[in-house]
């Protein structure tokens, strides 16, 4: 069985500020995804970023970038420059064997202006 | 846009009806995904269809069942509505079958159907 947690249920940023999400997880398969995706007020879930378990380079996405840990199972997500549309509700997953995503309870980003 | 079409956007039900959501995946995508989302219950999964045939189950209720059919759209039926169902339910797609830590991987989400059960 898969777990994924998100310890902070909701952080706040300055604009052009850096802020990190954290994310957690337990997965007994060998391959696996880890994704985050955000949510903003419209409810679409749109993906932010992916990596692959079995590259060590952490990926990156324009101003998104993830720091993955393999051994600690720790995925977080850093968001650089931050801005106002970054304002959402932003979800850790975790994809195996079985096809679906496993989810974790999401981090409320507030942007400050 | 992901897309992934859903419809209806909203559905407003009484308690002990019977609903059909649809989902029509990305074109050549042939998996879809059913996830629920809730407020106390956050974001999970429920079914996981490949090509017209059923791959994984998660969190699913006996009431409620899905298809694929032969041109991929998808329907969830929820039928026996309890207060409890009022949820967003999402659709995904992508291309793999074996899932989502095999080849792509990556899940395009619809705009999901508000289900809202009074």
């Amino acid at each position: 069985a898969q777990t994924v947690t998100q310890s902070q249920p909701e952080m706040s940023v300055q604009e052009a500020e850096t802020v990190t999400l954290s994310c957690t997880y337990d997965t007994s398969e060998s391959d696996y995804y880890l994704f985050w995706y955000k949510q903003p007020p419209s409810r679409q879930m749109i993906l932010v970023i992916r990596q692959e378990a079995y590259k060590q380079q952490n990926a990156t996405e324009n101003r998104f970038s993830v720091n993955f840990q393999k051994a600690a199972k720790s995925f977080s997500l850093k968001i650089s420059d931050s801005q106002l549309g970054d304002a959402a509700m932003y979800f850790c997953a975790c994809g195996g064997s079985q096809g679906n995503l496993i989810f974790g309870k999401g981090t409320k980003l507030s942007v400050k202006p | 846009d992901s897309g992934v079409t859903q419809t209806p956007k909203h559905l407003i039900t009484a308690t002990g009806q019977r609903v059909t959501l649809r989902c029509s995946p990305r074109s050549g995508d042939l998996s879809v995904y059913w996830y629920q989302q809730s407020l106390d219950q956050g974001l999970q999964f429920l079914i996981h269809y490949y090509n017209g045939e059923e791959r994984a189950k998660g969190n699913i209720l006996e009431r409620f069942s899905a298809q694929q059919f032969p041109d991929l759209h998808s329907e969830l039926n929820l039928s026996s509505l309890e207060l409890g169902d009022s949820a967003l339910y999402f659709c995904a797609s992508s291309v793999a079958g074996r899932g989502a830590g095999t080849g792509d991987g990556e899940q395009f989400f619809g705009p999901g159907t508000r289900l809202t059960v009074l």
